[in-house]
């Protein structure tokens, strides 16, 4: 199985702050990363694609970069809104995976 | 607008079959793979496998033999059974449209979730 190791697990930040995740692979996975947003007691929802593609309806904010191992989300100016865990997935290889999560809290 | 609803039961015995059913609205259920994913209570996601419309199916490896997902294109919805449950199979219980490999390989739409707790 791929390995997907998320960095950090938790993070607090304040509102308007630069906050970046970052997702290591086990393996080489080209671009094919997601990154999903979570809050408590909904279903995750899809943020990025193919480690850079913004999924329709996200605010600009959210951004995604990265190939091979190493892959990063970053949210440029931190909402009140965005507080939630934030998981990445890869689709290179079955079984399809997902990072350990990052918990983003607000100061 | 794409609506996943879920249907099943919360409460199931252990050793017995999980039955959970995803029925799709807004969109048709051809040319798309569809896929249950779940979540223990505070941990992460596990992806337990796809399906196609075709019934062409991919499982997760670590619930194989346990796992069978089925379709009924012309009621359009998709199911899960998964079998022997045992208590690590507490968790809450996701469908979702996706399951590619590469591309544009995402999950898009999800249902609502399903708590599923396994308990005599």
């Amino acid at each position: 199985d791929i390995q997907m190791t998320q960095s950090p697990s938790s993070v607090s930040a304040s509102v308007g702050d630069r906050v970046t995740i970052t997702c290591r692979a086990s393996q080489g996975i080209n671009t094919w990363v997601a990154w999903y947003q979570q809050r408590p007691g909904t279903a995750p929802k899809l943020l990025i694609y193919a480690a850079s593609t913004l999924q329709s309806g996200v605010p600009s904010r959210f951004s995604g970069s990265g190939s091979g191992t190493d892959f990063t989300l970053t949210i440029s100016s931190l909402q009140p809104e965005d507080s939630a865990t934030y998981y990445c997935q890869q689709a290179d290889g079955f079984p399809l995976t997902f990072g350990g999560g990052t918990k983003v809290e607000i100061k | 607008q794409v609506q996943l609803q879920q249907s099943g039961p919360g409460l199931v015995k252990p050793w017995e079959t999980l039955s959970l059913t995803c029925t799709v609205s807004g969109l048709s259920i051809d040319n798309n793979y569809w896929s249950w994913i779940r979540q223990p209570a505070g941990k992460g996601l596990e992806w337990i496998g796809r399906i196609y419309p075709t019934g062409s199916t991919n499982y997760n490896p670590s619930l194989k033999s346990r796992v069978a997902m089925s379709v009924d294109t012309t009621k359009n919805l998709f199911s899960l059974n998964l079998s022997g449950l045992t208590a690590a199979d507490t968790a809450i219980y996701f469908c979702a449209k996706g399951g590619m490999r590469r591309g544009d390989a995402a999950f898009d739409y999800w249902g609502q979730g399903t708590p599923v707790t396994v308990s005599s």
